[in-house]
């Protein structure tokens, strides 16, 4: 069984400051992760990913995660965080369903509200 | 393009009537999923088609079915619509696994 969870439902902060989104698993063996965005009206997007390598993975927008291991966890961060940040951000995991089938089970999102 | 294409994107049925939903891409992608997602909640996978072969998940087996006539269209059909099928339902296409997921803007579906 995989799973993910993202403990902070909404999260506000001003423009210019840092932001940090959690995200943790759970999962057996070793995790594809993802990071995606919903803007306002907007379908989700692809943010980032980790597959292997190194564990700071840059993606769009000034993004970037680190994958730990020791706690399963893969953080979202960006400093400094602009209006326009300002979006639902999920945290997803690419695990085995069965077989050779992969599926990608969601965290339920981090509302960010960056206040100018 | 890397768009995908969902209609209709608003969608009224009423109980125990079917509902279809279409949804296409033009990127040669392979996989093509549908998720479900109600307020407040993760996106749940409900199915998936890797080339031809459907693969359905073992909770929604019976309440989802699909058809994927070509590469590019994929459909999603309830055979009877209850109250608790009103969501919005997300198509996305993915060259594969490991490989970033490109959604599109979802059908919302309000069962009466």
């Amino acid at each position: 069984a995989q799973s993910v969870d993202q403990p902070d439902a909404h999260v506000t902060l001003y423009e210019g400051a840092s932001l940090e989104l959690r995200c943790s698993y759970s999962y057996s063996a070793a995790p594809y992760l993802f990071w995606y965005v919903q803007y306002p009206g907007q379908s989700l997007q692809f943010l980032l990913k980790y597959i292997t390598g190194d564990a700071v993975v840059k993606g769009t927008k000034g993004f970037e995660a680190e994958f730990r291991k020791s706690n399963s966890s893969f953080n979202l961060k960006k400093s400094p965080a602009h209006w326009s940040d300002s979006a639902k951000y999920f945290c997803a995991l690419e695990g085995l369903r069965g077989g050779s089938n992969y599926k990608l089970t969601f965290g339920k999102g981090t509302l960010i509200t960056v206040t100018p | 393009d890397t768009t995908v294409k969902q209609n209709p994107r608003y969608k009224l049925a009423r109980v125990g009537k079917p509902v279809n939903l279409i949804c296409s891409q033009t990127m040669n992608h392979d996989t093509m999923y549908w998720y479900q997602k109600k307020p407040n909640q993760a996106p749940k996978l409900l199915l998936f088609y890797y080339d031809k072969i459907l693969n359905r998940e073992a909770d929604t087996f019976e309440k989802f079915q699909s058809s994927r006539p070509n590469n590019s269209f994929c459909s999603l059909y309830i055979g009877s619509a209850g109250l608790e099928y009103s969501a919005m339902y997300l198509c996305a296409s993915s060259k594969g696994t490991a490989w970033e997921q490109y959604f599109g803007p979802g059908t919302r579906l309000t069962v009466l």
